[in-house]
């Protein structure tokens, strides 16, 4: 079963514009991933963040955890056209629990 | 390092077939695990190995094999192919000390199952 689920499921910005993708999941994590998968390819790890943490950067890239509300976020700020794909947030350790994914399209 | 390598990049099959995707990777991670990812289900965990000579079940273990005879190899068997199992599959690695939680994936293979 999904751990968790994604929101939006898609969404379209401009770009330089930024981008908020939102991650419920359902049991208690210790740390929560999130990918990038551009269309017909591999995933990509872009970040993680451990169940102590409440917020991490990558350069473009923020995430906030909230254990209390079971919930991620992943702000993607100044968006590129580049960024057009789908982002998913990931659970586990040896094996991951993906969500469905949120399809981001930036357009020029 | 070439990293994750799957082959086929496509296949397909008529039901009843079988066939073998393969999955390799040079980086000795012990941890390796196949996904299927259906439009809107996300990747779904089929099996999964720690180690050689270690498999065990994911989230939709049935109609597939494993076996893990190398560190580098993970190849998934399909014994009957069904309509049902027309899906991308993704492999996937990771070592418990060398990248913790993060996984390196595989660029997928398409099967198409008719």
């Amino acid at each position: 079963s999904q751990q968790g689920e994604e929101d939006p499921q898609a969404l379209s910005i401009q770009e330089g514009e930024n981008a908020t993708m939102n991650c419920s999941y359902k049991t208690s994590i210790n740390n929560l991933q999130w990918y990038r998968q551009n269309s017909g390819r591999g995933l990509v790890h872009l970040i993680l963040i451990r169940s102590n943490e409440r917020e991490k950067h990558s350069g473009r890239l923020r995430v906030t955890l909230d254990t209390s509300k079971k919930s991620s976020s992943l702000l993607i700020t100044a968006s590129r056209a580049a960024d057009t794909a789908s982002y998913f947030c990931a659970t586990g350790y040896s094996t991951l629990t993906f969500g469905k994914g949120t399809m981001l399209l930036v357009s020029p | 390092n070439a990293g994750v390598t799957q082959t086929p990049k496509f296949q397909v099959l008529k039901t009843g077939q079988s066939m073998t995707l393969q999955c390799a990777q040079d980086m000795n991670h012990e941890y390796m695990s196949w996904y299927r990812q259906d439009p809107g289900m996300g990747l779904r965990l089929i099996h999964y190995s720690v180690g050689a000579g270690i498999t065990d079940q994911g989230e939709v273990p049935n109609g597939y094999n494993v076996s893990r005879s190398t560190t580098e190899d993970f190849p998934l068997r399909l014994l009957s192919a069904a309509p049902s199992q027309t899906s991308v599959y993704f492999c996937a690695s990771s070592s418990p000390l060398a990248t913790k939680e993060t996984q390196y994936f595989g660029p997928g293979t398409r099967l198409l199952v008719l």
